[in-house]
């Protein structure tokens, strides 16, 4: 079957650095990607990987190990409005994007 | 302002009524999606659309019918609605699918009762 795995729930202190993991299983790869979705919101795109390794996007930046069927999503100089529910989602081989349940990122002061 | 639009925003719906559900987007493209999204779950896949006069089933289409019309405009309809399908409706859209970004109407909260 098709999943993906990311932890429920973190919390980090403004101004630090988190590390949100994903593991996913899919038939057929055809990318991983990002989004943000603040409380009551849409979900919105941060990132997309296709090849391994790390692509870095201002504050934040996403890596890819397709071998491990493992990505992770690095959040730096954390900021409050940063908190929100981070989603990964693998596209398969039907072009079918098929999603995390989320990771709730609490921020602290 | 370019974008996706959802309407209603909120409902609240007696069981077994029919109830269709708007989505409307301005950008051109060609794939649009239909999701719903409860506690503790990811995003599932209700219906498809790869391109206007097709459509497809997802993971969770039982109970939903779509059409598409056109480009702009893919409905989400409920026959007969029931409690368990009591959720966060999002719609979205794509440019033309694969891996390209997609982008989400601000959803409609329907709770059946």
């Amino acid at each position: 079957g098709q999943n993906i795995d990311q932890p429920t729930e973190m919390t980090a202190t403004e101004g630090a650095i988190v590390q949100i993991n994903c593991t996913y299983q899919t038939s057929g790869f055809n990318g991983l990607f990002w989004y943000q979705q603040h409380a009551g919101e849409a979900p919105t795109f941060l990132s997309y990987n296709v090849l391994d390794g790390l692509e870095e996007k201002g504050r934040f930046s996403s890596f890819l190990s397709r071998s491990k069927g493992y990505s992770y999503l690095l959040l730096k100089e954390l900021q409050m409005k940063d908190s929100a529910s981070y989603l990964c989602a693998a596209m398969d081989s039907n072009y079918q994007l098929i999603w995390g349940a989320g990771t709730k990122l609490i921020i602290k002061p | 302002i370019a974008g996706i639009t959802q309407a209603p925003t909120s409902q609240i719906l007696a069981a077994g009524r029919r109830m269709t559900l708007r989505c409307t987007q301005d950008m051109r493209h060609n794939a649009m999606y239909w999701y719903r999204q409860d506690l503790g779950l990811g995003l599932r896949l209700i219906h498809y659309s790869n391109t206007a006069g097709t459509t497809g089933k997802g993971e969770v289409p039982d109970g939903y019918s779509v059409s598409r019309a056109n480009t702009d405009d893919f409905p989400l309809t409920l026959a007969s609605a029931v409690p368990s399908q009591t959720s966060v409706y999002f719609c979205a859209s794509s440019s033309e699918g694969g891996n390209t970004e997609a982008f989400f109407g601000q959803g409609t909260r329907l709770t059946v009762v």
